[in-house]
């Protein structure tokens, strides 16, 4: 079974200028969670869907960042304008329902220079 | 809300020496508890969890035991290996703010490298 897909893995960009990250989940995890990771600190919630709906966004900072989940399976986070503030890792992650069991992918790691 | 507090790292161990992790909770009711691993260059994976108290969970040699007497759910391992180096995050369903049981919040993390 195909894990959680990220892409890209690593992404530079100059402040200012848009990004978008893109993720498949498990097939037939109907929940799907946007993570930010600063260095050596833990994931942090940016948005959860339950299928299309987007459920828990409350962190998401909506003056920049922007989700969309359509058809209810892959899922793409986009920012801009992208600042330096926002180099970090974004992480997605899946879930079939079963309380806490998330599954990760990889991870997007983002530079603004 | 819901919150972890892992100890401050990074842990360096020999290889055979005894591991533990500190994590300490504040939760709403008896949630259940998690650890998660990020071997170097992967994603994060459940390693093991605990769904109520006094229950232990346990995988690949480490164990953690639900204490709601402490609030703690510390990670433990006998004779860790060159393979364990990894970061290892406890977590808990909720947040700050209320208890949303669909999403996780994590510690910050304790990096764990293991010598030969």
């Amino acid at each position: 079974e195909a894990g959680v897909v990220q892409s890209p893995r690593y992404k530079i960009i100059e402040k200012k200028q848009p990004v978008a990250f893109w993720c498949n989940p498990i097939s037939g995890h109907n929940t799907l969670y946007w993570y930010l990771q600063n260095l050596g600190q833990g994931p942090e919630l940016l948005i959860r869907y339950e299928n299309e709906e987007a459920v828990d966004d409350s962190q998401l900072p909506k003056d920049r960042f922007s989700a969309e989940r359509l058809k209810g399976v892959d899922s793409t986070l986009k920012i801009q304008p992208a600042e330096l503030g926002d180099s970090a890792v974004y992480l997605c992650a899946s879930s079939s329902g079963e309380a806490g069991e998330l599954f990760f992918g990889e991870g997007s790691r983002l530079t603004v220079l | 809300g819901n919150s972890v507090t892992q100890m401050e790292g990074p842990v360096t161990l020999s290889e055979e020496a005894f591991l533990t992790i500190n994590c300490t909770y504040t939760a709403t009711g008896y949630p259940s508890l998690f650890w998660y691993v990020q071997y170097p260059g992967e994603g994060l994976q459940l390693l093991l969890k605990a769904t109520k108290a006094d229950d232990k969970g346990s995988n690949k040699g480490f164990e953690a035991t639900y204490r709601k007497e402490t609030t703690s759910f510390h990670l433990e391992k006998g004779s860790v290996q060159v393979s364990d180096s990894a970061v290892y995050f406890c977590a808990l369903p909720g947040g700050a703010g209320g208890t949303s049981y669909g999403k996780l919040t994590f510690g910050q993390g304790t990096i764990l490298t293991v010598h030969p």
